[in-house]
């Protein structure tokens, strides 16, 4: 079934470690998201790719790096992880900048302790 | 509707209610909108959505509402069911040409009661 595949599903990491959150669709979707989902806060933007070989910031970067070394995927890099970082993180992508419809993926579930 | 807080706004209705959720978005600028639903341990699901040169828009069993003039967009949800049971987002684009930078909104608990 075509869709966006996250890994790992769930994962608890000690601060201060690195971690890089797997992201990768099968839809030759231009446009890829990285979110974040805390609650009460809703979902925030924290990278974005426009096409392959271009990213960009979104509202809280800080803290995370992306790349798009291709079409498929879209890695998000934690150099060194905070508590704060605790949080659901979805991977999304669609077909280009110009729709509106995005297509998520099942989210991943980190812990900093 | 949805509100800024750490408690999500929530909305408890019998089956075969229709249900209302209410969104008041925060740029005039916004051309675009759309409703996701999120079931529990699962990403987003687009429903619908809207551009802003319609105040309304239909499709299966949900209509979106829009009213520029005061900001608010709402989805109304006919005969609900069990498996609507679900949270609810709004987003706008408010980034210009560009329909990748969506503000979502806080969320809506649906509650559906047998």
């Amino acid at each position: 079934i075509a869709g966006i595949t996250q890994a790992p599903t769930s994962q608890i990491l000690a601060a201060g470690r690195r971690m890089t959150l797997r992201c990768t669709q099968d839809m030759r979707h231009n446009a890829m998201y990285w979110y974040r989902q805390d609650l009460g806060l809703g979902l925030r933007l924290i990278h974005y790719s426009n096409t392959a070989g271009t990213t960009g910031k979104g509202e809280v970067p800080d803290g995370y790096s992306v790349s798009r070394a291709n079409t498929d995927d879209f890695p998000l890099t934690l150099a060194s992880a905070v508590p704060s970082q605790t949080s659901v993180y979805f991977c999304a992508s669609k077909r280009d900048i110009l729709t509106g419809e995005l297509f998520f993926g099942e989210g991943s579930r980190l812990t900093v302790l | 509707g949805e509100s800024v807080g750490l408690h999500l706004p929530t909305l408890s209705v019998q089956e075969g209610d229709n249900s209302i959720i209410n969104c008041a978005y925060s740029n005039s600028a916004s051309d675009y909108f759309i409703w996701y639903k999120q079931e529990s341990g699962k990403g987003p699901q687009f429903i619908i959505d809207i551009r802003s040169n319609m105040d309304k828009r239909q499709g299966q069993r949900v209509t979106v509402l829009l009213n520029k003039t005061v900001k608010h967009l709402s989805l109304q949800i006919a005969a609900t069911q069990p498996g609507d049971s679900a949270v609810y987002f709004c987003a706008e684009n408010s980034g210009g040409t560009s329909y990748g930078k969506l503000t979502f909104g806080q969320g809506t608990i649906l509650t559906v009661h047998p």
